[in-house]
């Protein structure tokens, strides 16, 4: 069966301090990545998606960039974190665009 | 752009009471998924309608996609507290590139 890993769970950061967070896929190859970030309570907002590795693609200009080194693992990163950056960052994967989407755990960020 | 409009934003209700939450757009969808999300979690998927008019039954949980696909509804049935969280529709485009597009979400608190 398929897993989905995120960490950390749960992160305080400075501002102007860097960020990175990891998502990494089991039992799955190939699959479509995706970064969200959810405001309190609120629907969710896509950040970065991947099709393949090294394959980035942007829905909103930000402070935030994203990387695919490998298949399976999607990271999330920023060199200098804004207050504006918090908030709940969630991973998914899929296995083709527009299908069903399956999340990761997720990670607070706390920017102070 | 497409979007999806989910109303009530907010419901609280006593344990047993009957409930709708819509999902509204003016796009037509492929599909049309519904997710709940608890407190602290990433989003679970619960069902996905294809059909227009299609009702499917999960339990005390009945979804239905409007004949014309442009809208959705989900009804439960004698809620219970562990209904409580957030709940999200997420449309499929017409074109085989398009990214799921998520609703601004329904929370739902039930009191027992």
């Amino acid at each position: 069966s398929q897993t989905i890993h995120q960490w950390p769970a749960t992160l305080v950061q400075p501002v102007g301090s860097p960020l990175s967070l990891e998502c990494t896929v089991e039992g799955t190859s190939n699959p479509n990545l995706y970064w969200y970030r959810q405001a309190a309570g609120r629907g969710l907002q896509l950040l970065f998606y991947s099709v393949g590795i090294g394959q980035i693609s942007s829905e909103v200009p930000q402070n935030l960039s994203a990387s695919r080194p490998q298949d399976r693992q999607f990271i999330l990163s920023s060199k200098k974190l804004l207050l504006s950056d918090s908030g709940f960052y969630l991973c998914a994967w899929s296995l083709g665009e527009g299908v069903e989407q399956y999340f990761g755990p997720g990670t607070r960020l706390t920017v102070t | 752009t497409q979007l999806l409009e989910q109303s009530p934003q907010f419901l609280s209700i006593q344990e047993g009471e009957n409930l709708t939450v819509y999902c509204n757009s003016s796009s037509v969808f492929s599909s049309l998924q519904w997710y709940r999300q608890e407190p602290g979690e990433g989003p679970v998927l619960l069902v996905t309608v294809v059909t227009g008019g299609e009702v499917k039954k999960l339990k005390r949980l009945t979804f239905q996609f409007g004949d014309a696909r442009k809208d959705s509804s989900l009804h439960i049935t004698a809620a219970q507290p562990g209904d409580t969280g957030l709940y999200l529709c997420a449309g499929e485009g017409l074109r085989n590139t398009d990214k799921l597009i998520f609703g601004t979400g329904t929370r739902l608190q039930v009191f027992p």
